[in-house]
């Protein structure tokens, strides 16, 4: 079956460090891959996403490359800021029949940005 | 624009005591809808989908139920709670054929 395994968590940097989340995949066939954020006590958002190989997702200044041949989306960003504390998760898609896709995630990894 | 919502925000609720969270969705059609808890301190687990008005796959087999009533309308039931019932409730929606979900605030349930 599918499944996504991320770096365990919490990652704690200052101000303007670089980041990096990894996370690597198994799944038959060629999924999406996503990467959601979430604030504290809210829902998730999507943050970024990449359907096929060598695509890259970018947003906010983070960036994911889908890497067929290690089966990984790797999450990063040059320079972090407070308000990007947050937990990070990496998911991946499988078609469920009848039109609809089920998302596997990661367990989630927490970010903590200190100024 | 497409909008979620999810109702209530914040459940206390003693153990053996029904439950019933709501969750809409505006702005779009035959939408995909989707149940997930999330439990402390672990990702998330889909409870349950639905791709169409009274359609709904079970994921894990549990006290809780599903139904969809209306088009875009997702209601996530209990008979008798669980300690282990609290946690975090999220619904997300889909356009049909397509993988990106969209989620709404949540719903932190409280089992006492």
């Amino acid at each position: 079956g599918n499944s996504v395994t991320q770096m365990e968590g919490p990652v704690t940097l200052s101000e303007e460090a670089f980041l990096t989340i990894n996370c690597t995949y198994t799944a038959t066939g060629y999924p999406s891959l996503f990467w959601y954020v979430q604030y504290p006590g809210e829902g998730l958002q999507l943050l970024l996403k990449a359907t096929k190989a060598d695509d890259k997702g970018s947003n906010k200044g983070f960036e994911a490359t889908y890497r067929k041949e290690t089966t990984s989306f790797h999450l990063e960003k040059g320079s972090v800021q407070v308000s990007d504390s947050a937990v990070y998760f990496c998911a991946l898609s499988g078609a469920s029949g009848a039109g609809s896709y089920q998302l596997t995630f990661g367990k989630g990894t927490k970010l903590s940005v200190i100024p | 624009s497409q909008t979620i919502h999810q109702w209530p925000a914040t459940l206390v609720q003693p153990v053996g005591s029904p439950l019933s969270l709501e969750c809409t969705v505006e702005g779009t059609s035959n939408p995909n809808l989707y149940w997930y808890r999330q439990a402390a301190g672990r990702g998330l687990q889909l409870l349950f989908y639905s791709v169409g008005i009274g359609q709904i796959s079970s994921e894990v087999p549990q006290n809780l139920s599903a139904s969809r009533p209306q088009d875009r309308q997702f209601i996530l039931s209990s008979k008798k709670l669980l300690l282990s019932d609290s946690g975090f409730y999220l619904c997300a929606w889909s356009m049909t054929g397509t993988e990106t979900q969209y989620f709404g605030p949540g719903t932190r349930l409280l089992v006492l």
